[in-house]
């Protein structure tokens, strides 16, 4: 079994440019969820993804897109970047979008200067 | 709204004794709560979650509505248990966590 891997590890953007971030869930799962965790602080919920539709928004502006294709991987798109968007994002993998265990990737730290 | 808080950043106890890391929340409907923990070099992973009433590790937390509590216990910390604990809560049948700032615990020998 396949845990969730994400790619890059890390990532050094300009403000105001564009990033992509990508996530492949864990083999068998539908669901993928992405999170951003700024430095002492806890995750907080971006979105989540179900069968390639969005399935549930946190308070991130429309800035914060993504996308999940038919093999459930998921890619996370940030535009127009702001210093405040440095942070480890992560993203997290289940079965479906019930209340089942959410499997975490190692994360992708993000730098804006 | 919901709300996870976590008011300890820091716990330090010695090795034998006993843990608690506390975790309030405020959810006007009937959340689920969750405990995750990340050790050192590894990714975020679920250590118990309420429904399941099970002791991970020997560690337990029970569901107190009435003072919307679900701290983590421990009757005998251990070496290997000094890690970051994140306190979650998913509510109305959706998957999205919301989670505390978390509580880094060291067991010291």
């Amino acid at each position: 079994e396949t845990g969730v891997t994400q790619s890059p590890t890390h990532l050094i953007k300009t403000r105001g440019q564009q990033v992509t971030l990508r996530c492949s869930s864990q083999s068998g799962h539908n669901t993928v969820s992405w999170y951003q965790q700024a430095l002492g602080q806890g995750p907080q919920f971006i979105f989540q993804y179900y069968r390639e539709e969005e399935n549930g928004r946190g308070n991130f502006p429309p800035r914060f897109s993504g996308l999940q294709f038919p093999n459930y991987s998921s890619e996370l798109n940030v535009n127009a970047l702001e210093l405040d968007d440095s942070a480890l994002y992560l993203c997290a993998s289940s079965l479906d979008p019930g209340i089942y265990e959410q499997y975490f990737g190692p994360g992708t730290r993000l730098t804006v200067t | 709204a919901q709300r996870v808080t976590q008011p300890e950043k820091l716990l330090s106890v010695f090795k034998g004794a006993p843990v608690e890391l506390k975790c309030n929340y405020s959810y006007s409907g009937s959340p689920e709560l969750f405990w995750y923990v990340q050790y050192s070099r590894q990714r975020l992973q679920l250590l118990l979650r309420h429904i399941s009433r099970e002791s991970i590790k020997g560690f337990t937390a029970d569901l107190n509505k009435g003072e919307t509590s679900f701290h983590l216990k421990k009757p005998f910390a251990q070496e290997e248990d000094s890690a970051m604990y994140y306190c979650a809560l998913s509510g109305g049948g959706a998957n999205n966590l919301f989670f505390g700032t978390g509580t880094r615990l060291t067991v010291i020998p």
